[in-house]
């Protein structure tokens, strides 16, 4: 069965450092990837989205991800972190022909002043 | 208005009440989803409407009845609830079962059941 695991439930960084937020998957097939930021007391927002095109992806607030089929991991980067960035962030996994995205556990991030 | 709209935001109930959770959007799209979030749990796809039929249904509780009367708008109606049914209930939308499209969600209804 596919799944996805989110490698670390809490992460904290101090405002200004690195974020990375990973993210593997299992999968037989080539998958589409996503990147969800979710704030208290609101929904989901897709950050970004692999769909087979170039395997470093872009998205919204300055975050990127970038697919590695080799290590079937689709890790969650950001320079340099805001105080803004506190959310959890959720991985998640579609497949063509289906309607049922996979959704990771969720890490929640930190950031300190 | 844009995008995905749940109503209420906030919903109190008894046992033995009878409420229903609203979602409508304005997207275009043309599958709905809703989902349970749950303190320390993962997201549980709940129902998925395709072009106003049902696709799917995850084993959710007879309790749960979901409605989706055209492409725009999904109800969930909630009748003898249990605590363990309060819980942030999120509709989502998109477009097809292409997979990649990504959903939209709604800012969640949070339920306690009391």
């Amino acid at each position: 069965a596919q799944s996805v695991t989110q490698l670390g439930s809490h992460v904290s960084v101090s405002e200004g450092a690195l974020v990375l937020l990973r993210c593997n998957y299992s999968s037989s097939v080539p998958p589409y990837l996503f990147w969800y930021v979710q704030y208290p007391n609101q929904g989901l927002q897709l950050l970004l989205k692999y769909t087979s095109a170039a395997t470093l992806v872009k998205g919204i607030n300055g975050f990127e991800a970038e697919f590695k089929k080799s290590e079937t991991s689709f890790h969650l980067t950001k320079p340099s972190a805001h105080m803004s960035d506190a959310a959890e962030y959720f991985c998640a996994v579609g497949y063509t022909g289906g309607f049922k995205t996979i959704f990771g556990a969720g890490t929640r991030l930190f950031v300190k002043a | 208005e844009t995008g995905v709209t749940q109503t209420p935001r906030h919903l109190v109930m008894g046992m033995t009440n009878k409420k229903s959770l609203k979602c409508e959007q304005h997207l275009g799209h043309n599958a709905m989803y809703w989902y349970k979030q749950s303190a320390k749990k993962p997201l549980e796809l709940m129902f998925v409407y395709s072009l106003e039929e049902r696709v799917e249904n995850n084993s959710v509780p007879s309790r749960f009845s979901p409605e989706c009367p055209n492409s725009s708008h999904l109800f969930l109606h909630l009748h003898t609830l249990q605590p363990e049914d309060s819980a942030l209930y999120l509709c989502a939308s998109s477009q097809g079962d292409r997979g990649g499209s990504g959903y939209t969600f709604g800012s969640g209804t949070r339920l306690t059941v009391v």
